[in-house]
């Protein structure tokens, strides 16, 4: 099946930096990339669409100055969380959307 | 839009017992229908999906679903469960066009299974 991989699985920050998350995939061609969140004890809330070659569409309440997504390449979406607070918190997951719904493994964010 | 009810936040059971996590769906269109499971602090793992054809689908882990369509239901079984089947189970659904889409999840199900 499709394999999907992210980095870092794990980053700690101080308030106020970026962090870079890589989302890769190995073995097909990815001209769609899903960016999901979810908070502790919640459920993955879809944050934005990443288009290769194109802008990513955001959700609804979505700052797209604070989460900028680049899909440069057909096997690399990159999601950076600018300006990182603690309420930025999170597990980010990314998804190429692919009909089999095959998830890299997440990013756990923890922003001190 | 899609949306998603899953109707138990929790669900404690007995090894060996069998369970159902009930899954409701709300779609003006067409939807495949998925079931992931998250370990804790892990990242999602599909169970099964339904995109066509037999509405009983069957799964890893001895998990299996159905499909019902007159009741926009896809609620998941396994006869016998164990104690590493642990963990939160997650409901979700996207339209059929072709292509990428995007899921629509459900709040999920905490599945504890108890010695």
């Amino acid at each position: 099946g499709a394999v999907v991989s992210q980095h870092p699985s794990w980053v700690i920050c101080k308030s106020g930096t970026s962090v870079k998350i890589e989302c890769r995939s190995l073995d097909f061609q990815a001209t769609t990339m899903f960016w999901y969140r979810q908070f502790p004890k919640q459920s993955l809330m879809l944050m934005a669409t990443s288009n290769e070659g194109s802008k990513a569409t955001y959700e609804q309440g979505v700052e797209k100055d604070k989460f900028l997504i680049n899909h440069a390449s057909l096997t690399l979406s990159t999601l950076t969380v600018t300006s990182a607070h603690p309420e930025d918190s999170s597990f980010y997951i990314c998804d190429p959307g692919q009909e089999t719904q095959y998830f890299g493994p997440g990013t756990r964010l923890l922003v001190l | 839009a899609q949306s998603v009810t899953q109707l138990d936040s929790q669900v404690p059971v007995f090894e060996e017992a069998p369970v159902e996590l009930r899954c409701n769906y709300s779609s003006s269109v067409s939807v495949y229908l998925f079931w992931y499971v998250q370990y804790p602090n892990q990242g999602l793992q599909l169970l099964l999906k339904y995109l066509s054809g037999s509405t009983l689908v069957k799964g890893i882990n001895g998990f299996e679903a159905e499909f019902n369509k007159s009741q926009t239901s896809f609620h998941l079984r396994k006869p016998s469960v164990h104690i590493s089947d642990t963990a939160e189970y997650f409901c979700a659904v996207s339209r059929t066009q072709g292509g990428s889409e995007k899921l629509v999840f459900g709040k999920g199900t905490k599945l504890t299974v108890n010695p």
